[in-house]
């Protein structure tokens, strides 16, 4: 099993441009999550789903979207990228909503 | 939302010796787990635990649900155990907030 699998792993982006990272579970989770690690701060939760069709808001939505159109995967998607969202973003994914977290590889985004 | 302070922020270590990393919330939780980052950013999740305690080998957890803390015991440090603990806990279902960690570094 592969667990949670996140692409691109690194991606430079001008101001501006967008971009999708995807995000794709083989363990068939119901929860799944994205959150972004800056230094110094933790990782901070943007959005969220509890199963295929739905989303919620995190701590830190505001410049992003996604969407949950198959229970395996999770899209977050920048359609203005800034460069305050310039970071390593982490897709994670869970049984329920308070089980054990299991987290991608990340994916370092700059955005120029 | 919860805020989640972990102390140390910085610890370093020769190899051999124990640890203690503490993690306090400023609300109950229902949902509390440690991870560890190792150098290469991969987050590995090493406990769940809401209450009570757990071992797994040279780490073990324990929380005090009703005093809003955890803590987590690394004995016997080794040079693999270098990296990042954070500490997460939420008390929605689907959120958890997270530390800022405690950096570890462990010497030879």
């Amino acid at each position: 099993n592969a667990g949670v699998t996140q692409t691109p792993k690194f991606r430079v982006l001008k101001t501006g441009q967008s971009m999708t990272l995807l995000c794709a579970q083989d363990m068939n989770h119901e929860y799944m999550y994205w959150y972004r690690q800056d230094p110094g701060m933790g990782l901070r939760l943007i959005h969220y789903s509890v199963g295929e069709g739905t989303t919620a808001k995190g701590e830190v939505p505001d410049g992003y979207n996604v969407s949950r159109l198959k229970k395996q995967n999770f899209l977050l998607g920048l359609e203005s990228a800034a460069p305050s969202q310039t970071s390593v973003y982490f897709c994670a994914s869970s049984f329920i909503g308070t089980g054990e977290l299991f987290f991608g590889e990340g994916s370092r985004l700059t955005v120029l | 939302g919860i805020q989640v302070e972990q102390s140390p922020p910085d610890l370093i270590l020769q190899e051999g010796a124990n640890s203690t990393l503490r993690c306090n919330f400023s609300d109950s939780v229902n949902n509390l787990q440690w991870f560890h980052q190792n150098p290469w950013g991969q987050l590995i999740n090493l406990f769940y635990i809401p209450s009570g305690t757990k071992q797994n080998g040279r780490l073990s957890a324990t929380t005090v649900a009703t005093e809003r803390y955890s803590l987590l015991y690394i004995s016997s440090s080794q040079t693999t155990d270098s990296g990042v603990y954070f500490c997460a806990g939420g008390s929605t279902l689907g959120r958890l907030y997270f530390g800022r960690g405690t950096q570890l570094t462990v010497w030879p």
